[in-house]
């Protein structure tokens, strides 16, 4: 039972590149989502999504998609990425909406 | 205004001795939920307790407890008998209402146990 699973774990882009991090959780559980962590700013969430099928933005979803892939995986992409994106992104997941959410282990992205 | 106010940027706490790490939240919202995560320096992001807002007991988990003060507004972290591996940032956060995804985090306070 590995819980919310990440990759990769570090990741350097330059401007302008576009790539997508990967989130598995094997829990079963229904609710998944994407946080950013900045220095000094806690975590703020970028999307989630409640159950298979749906996803909806959060407080800083600007130059951001995601996908629901299925009910284990769910993956956050930049198209374009920027200095301005540089953060630690932390996927979660949770039973239901209301539930204790579990994080992944995080991956390290830097914007050159 | 802040949803979630964490005052102590950082402690030292000397091992063996409990310690109390400040978390008071704004809301008006009658149902809520609070949590308490560790991130080491490893990174990872830990649950370490939960307690609801119509909950009377404080909630505990082994050497933590969550003093909750639902008048004043405060949900505190007591860690007690800390050793060196609490060294660590520690995370209050909240959702408010039911049905709500959004969990609204502090900034953090960056604990440090003295061997």
């Amino acid at each position: 039972n590995a819980g919310v699973t990440q990759t990769p774990k570090f990741q350097v882009l330059k401007t302008g590149q576009s790539m997508t991090l990967q989130c598995a959780q094997d829990m079963n559980h229904n609710s998944m989502y994407w946080y950013r962590q900045d220095p000094g700013m806690g975590l703020r969430l970028i999307y989630y999504s409640a159950s298979e099928g749906t996803t909806d933005k959060g407080e800083v979803p600007n130059g951001y998609n995601v996908s629901r892939l299925n009910k284990r995986e769910f993956s956050l992409r930049l198209e374009s990425a920027a200095p301005s994106q540089t953060s630690v992104y932390f996927c979660a997941s949770s039973g239901h909406l209301t539930d204790t959410q579990y994080f992944g282990p995080g991956t390290r992205l830097t914007v050159l | 205004a802040q949803k979630i106010t964490q005052t102590q940027p950082g402690m030292f706490v000397q091992e063996k001795e409990a310690v109390t790490l400040d978390c008071t939240y704004d809301t008006s919202d009658q149902s809520y939920g609070l949590f308490w995560y560790k991130q080491p320096s490893s990174g990872e992001m830990i649950f370490l307790i939960y307690q609801g807002s119509y909950d009377e007991q404080n909630a505990t988990e082994g050497r933590y407890s969550l003093n909750f003060q639902k008048a004043r507004k405060s949900a505190n972290l007591v860690i007690s008998a800390s050793q060196p591996g609490d060294s660590a940032m520690y995370f209050c956060a909240m959702r408010e209402g039911f049905g709500n995804e959004k969990l609204t985090f502090g900034t953090g306070t960056r604990l440090t146990i003295i061997p």
